[in-house]
């Protein structure tokens, strides 16, 4: 059973267009996250939810807009899509906010925009 | 400001010996630090942590020590092994999120 899932793997898409990428975890975790991993390999985080509630936003422009309908997801959509965004973008998972607990990766979604 | 660095991008060392990976931070009240790994096409996986009133901390064949003065922290893998080719990234978790440094790969030689 996989623990944290995100569809779809890969994404190939036009600049402009609107695109959404979605997020699962089975952990009963409370708290998940979005991060963006560019060509330099840094990983950043964008967004932090704690039971459903938006707890970090990292400067990240407006065009993203995570929406957790659940404790157990944070789908990330995206906006008039442009070439920058294209990256691998990583959902995460973790039980509270207690500094001490590590964070459960998803397989990352490869974005491409052309 | 990167926070985190990780001043070596790659580091190759033949299996058996020892490989260790490091990490410097900006920030003297960051308490709480971790290594990831990470293989192609995975997302990053947690590997061990150690707390700010550590110095050492062992589990199994990885061991991460922490200069809290010099604000740098190591991984040490010994013996290394093929199989522990991969990403690490070392990451500090404060004010409810992670930060990471840019990931040193490891190749492990047979």
């Amino acid at each position: 059973d996989t623990a944290v899932s995100q569809t779809p793997k890969y994404l190939v898409t036009q600049m402009g267009n609107d695109k959404s990428i979605k997020c699962e975890q089975n952990l009963g975790h409370d708290t998940m996250y979005w991060y963006k991993q560019d060509s330099k390999k840094f990983l950043k985080i964008m967004f932090s939810y704690n039971n459903k509630e938006l707890i970090i936003n990292e400067t990240v422009p407006n065009r993203f807009s995570p929406k957790s309908p659940d404790k157990a997801h944070l789908n990330l959509h995206i906006n008039s899509l442009e070439l920058g965004d294209s990256a691998v973008y990583f959902c995460a998972s973790s039980q509270g906010r207690d500094p001490t607990n590590e964070q459960f990766f998803g397989p990352g979604t490869r974005l491409t925009v052309l | 400001d990167q926070q985190v660095k990780q001043n070596s991008p790659s580091l190759s060392v033949q299996e058996g010996r020892i490989s260790i990976l490091n990490c410097d931070y900006t920030n003297s009240m960051f308490d709480y630090f971790l290594w990831y790994k990470k293989y192609p096409a995975e997302g990053p996986t947690f590997l061990i942590s150690i707390s700010s009133i550590k110095d050492k901390n062992e589990d199994g064949r990885f061991t991460v020590f922490l200069n809290k003065s010099a604000k740098h922290l190591s991984l040490h893998i010994v013996p290394s092994q093929p199989g522990d080719s991969a990403v690490y990234f070392c990451a500090v978790n404060s004010a409810g999120k992670s930060t990471f440094g840019d990931g040193t790969t490891l190749t492990v030689k047979p």
